[in-house]
């Protein structure tokens, strides 16, 4: 079945640095979703990335989908105490509705 | 967010007893999905349905019972639980063509 790869799972980052989280299909996606989720709190859905080599942009966090449709990435930059959390990717196949997650990245925030 | 409710927020049971989870969306979304978080895991699907009446399985769902009579409501049902259904249970709801909204959890522990 279908399988959604996240690197790296854990990440300190020093507050004010920049970092980037990966995230690998083993098959061509329809979309690919982003999420995050505070400690103690629900995923939240964050963006939705559809075509082939697509960037989209939200404040400090830049979202960007393969080319080939099976990976994507997420960069944050000057990153806040805020950012802490666990951030998942998430990818559709085609023909289903069902999201299939990754096992998220939990970022802790180094003040 | 505030569209989609999951009660209780918090349960403990017992081994062998039957719980039922709740949750409920105002915004008449045809798709709805529990999913349960485990350390390790990330979140796993354990049913789904497109639409009143039509409900299927997800990854996980042995053990586990759900029914969608109405279009808002999607309960689900641990037929006898178990220590190892122990774990975090998220309801969500998907807008056609869009990323999923989640409900805030129900934290249930098997003892």
């Amino acid at each position: 079945g279908q399988q959604v790869m996240q690197i790296p799972q854990y990440q300190h980052v020093q507050e004010g640095e920049d970092f980037t989280t990966y995230c690998n299909s083993s098959t061509t996606l329809s979309n690919i979703q982003w999420y995050k989720q505070r400690p103690g709190g629900h995923p939240v859905f964050l963006i939705q990335l559809v075509k082939s080599g697509e960037v989209k942009k939200q404040k400090r966090l830049t979202f960007q989908f393969g080319e080939a449709k099976k990976n994507s990435s997420l960069h944050i930059t000057a990153t806040q105490t805020t950012d802490v959390g666990t951030y998942f990717c998430a990818g559709l196949n085609y023909g289903n509705n069902r999201l299939a997650f990754g096992k998220g990245n939990q970022v802790v925030v180094i003040p | 967010d505030a569209g989609i409710t999951q009660s209780p927020r918090y349960k403990i049971t017992e081994t062998g007893r039957q719980v039922t989870l709740m949750c409920h969306q105002t915004w008449s979304h045809s798709y709805m999905f529990w999913y349960r978080q485990d350390l390790g895991h990330g979140l796993r699907l354990i049913y789904y349905s497109a639409a009143a009446d039509i409900t299927d399985k997800g990854e996980v769902p042995d053990g586990y019972v759900v029914s969608r009579s109405k279009t808002e409501n999607f309960p689900l049902t641990l037929e006898s639980a178990t220590r190892s259904q122990t774990s975090v249970y998220f309801c969500a709801s998907m807008r056609d063509d869009y990323g999923y909204t989640f409900g805030s959890g129900t934290r249930l522990t098997v003892v």
